[in-house]
């Protein structure tokens, strides 16, 4: 199975920038996915296809995707960005979920 | 508006079954693949099983695979879940998700549920 890397945690001073890796073997190869999900509510896609944003999704996320490391990028991250950030894959037959990574703004 | 709205969740004892619905809203539903996800207490997300946008092919997990059927209606706009052989570990908030292009493989998921929590306990 394929497995996918994130840090437990990333710290951020406020109004800084946060980045978020997702390790994989060859994930620059295939397409990555990143939700965002707070306590008692459902998860929310904010990166689809390595880069690309829902319409509702501020332009402060962004993502790429390389060789073995995917990265999500929050710039100027606010208060409301704290939450837990997962990446996926999809290997063809099974959703990948990495084990994501809680941001704490600072 | 999209909506998808879970349900059928509960508390059940070990070896025990149960049966979850996600009733959708606000877009084609039989163009989509969907998604079951779950999150335990404390744990990161899961996935469960997936389903092509037709019926015609699914997916699950390794942990499920076996005890779990994932089946949709279209004619109803329905998912399901069929969970039976409950164990402990099975206890988790479980979500439902529609792809986010149609007439694809469960890629990824774009519109959420709120979720239903299931609880596997004597």
């Amino acid at each position: 199975s394929y497995d996918l890397t994130q840090p437990l945690s990333v710290s951020v001073a406020l109004g800084q920038t946060a980045r978020i890796p997702c390790g994989g073997n060859s994930i620059g190869r295939t397409s990555v996915y990143w939700y965002q999900h707070k306590p008692g509510q459902a998860p929310v896609l904010i990166i689809y296809r390595d880069n690309k944003r829902p319409s509702a999704i501020p332009e402060r996320f962004s993502g790429s995707n390389s060789l073995n490391t995917a990265t999500l990028t929050i710039s100027g991250a606010q208060g409301g960005d704290e939450g837990d950030y997962y990446c996926q894959v999809w290997d063809g037959s099974a959703v990948v979920f990495g084990g994501g990574t809680k941001l704490i703004v600072l | 508006e999209v909506q998808m709205v879970d349900s059928g969740g509960g508390m059940v004892q070990p070896g025990g079954s149960l049966r979850l619905s996600c009733a959708a809203s606000g877009f084609s539903f039989g163009n989509y693949a969907m998604t079951w996800v779950r999150q335990a207490p404390g744990k990161g997300l899961e996935w469960v099983a997936s389903i092509s946008y037709s019926g015609d092919s699914s997916y699950y997990a390794v942990s499920v695979k076996g005890r779990f059927t994932i089946s949709r209606d279209n004619s109803k706009n329905t998912l399901f879940l069929q969970l039976n052989s409950l164990r402990a570990g099975d206890s988790a908030t479980y979500y439902c998700a529609s792809m986010g292009e149609q007439f694809l493989s469960p890629h990824y998921m774009e519109v959420w549920g709120k979720g239903t929590t299931v609880t596997v306990s004597s």
